[in-house]
């Protein structure tokens, strides 16, 4: 079965301060993306972050990176020096590259960020 | 459009009626896909269309969901006699393949929250 979990159904940090919010799959394809996407209240799903799971460098996009292991099956998202903005639900999820390209997604973590 | 747009934002109906939803897809985007988010769950799958043709339709939890896209750019997704169980953020999608990159990104719409009383 493919599946993405998120254990860690919220999770908060100081301004200025660093989280790492975790993420594993579960697929036996060996091609394949992963990406974080953001949705605030308003609920447009924002794309935080991807990666090609045959690029064995990590992908960052500014204040943001990933920690992509492979064989472990993980995918963790790094948030530096926190913005109040970065709150929002933060979702996993992951594509196969051949079919419909349909996403699978984790439950999502609830990032709180403290003034 | 600058980006995917859908509507109504907000609908309410009472069980047993139809509600239709639309999205309108990027400019150009071949690939329109429909996702259902229940309060406090990620997003699950529910149909994928490329063009015109609906290519998948796994996801749709019953025979009383239906989804078109007949001209390959506007899609509807409509529910016919709705339930409680079918409150729900209904999210649409879309992506166009691009050449020599191999990143099938897609990108969303704000949603449309459906609420069955």
């Amino acid at each position: 079965a493919q599946t993405v979990t998120q254990s860690q159904p919220e999770m908060s940090v100081q301004e200025a301060e660093t989280v790492t919010l975790s993420c594993t799959y579960d697929t036996s394809e060996s091609d394949y993306y992963l990406f974080w996407y953001k949705q605030p209240p308003s609920r447009q799903m924002i794309l935080v972050i991807r990666q090609e799971a045959y690029k064995q460098q990590n992908a960052t996009e500014n204040r943001f990176s990933v920690n992509f292991q492979k064989a472990a099956k993980s995918f963790s998202l790094k948030i530096s020096d926190s913005q109040l903005g970065d709150a929002a639900m933060y979702f996993c999820a992951y594509n196969i590259a051949s079919g419909t390209y349909k996403y699978i997604f984790g439950t999502g973590t609830r990032l709180k960020v403290l003034a | 459009g600058a980006g995917v747009s859908q509507s109504p934002r907000y609908k309410v109906a009472k069980r047993g009626q139809d509600v239709a939803l639309r999205c309108d897809p990027i400019s150009g985007h071949v690939s329109l896909f429909w996702y259902q988010q229940a309060l406090g769950q990620g997003p699950e799958f529910l149909t994928y269309f490329q063009n015109e043709a609906q290519l998948d339709k796994s996801g749709l939890p019953s025979d009383r969901f239906f989804a078109e896209r007949p001209e390959g750019s506007v899609s509807t997704l409509k529910i016919q006699r709705t339930q409680q169980e079918d409150s729900a953020v209904y999210l649409c999608a879309s992506s166009l393949p691009r050449q020599g990159t191999n990143s099938y990104e897609q990108y969303f719409g704000p949603g449309t929250r459906l609420t069955v009383t």
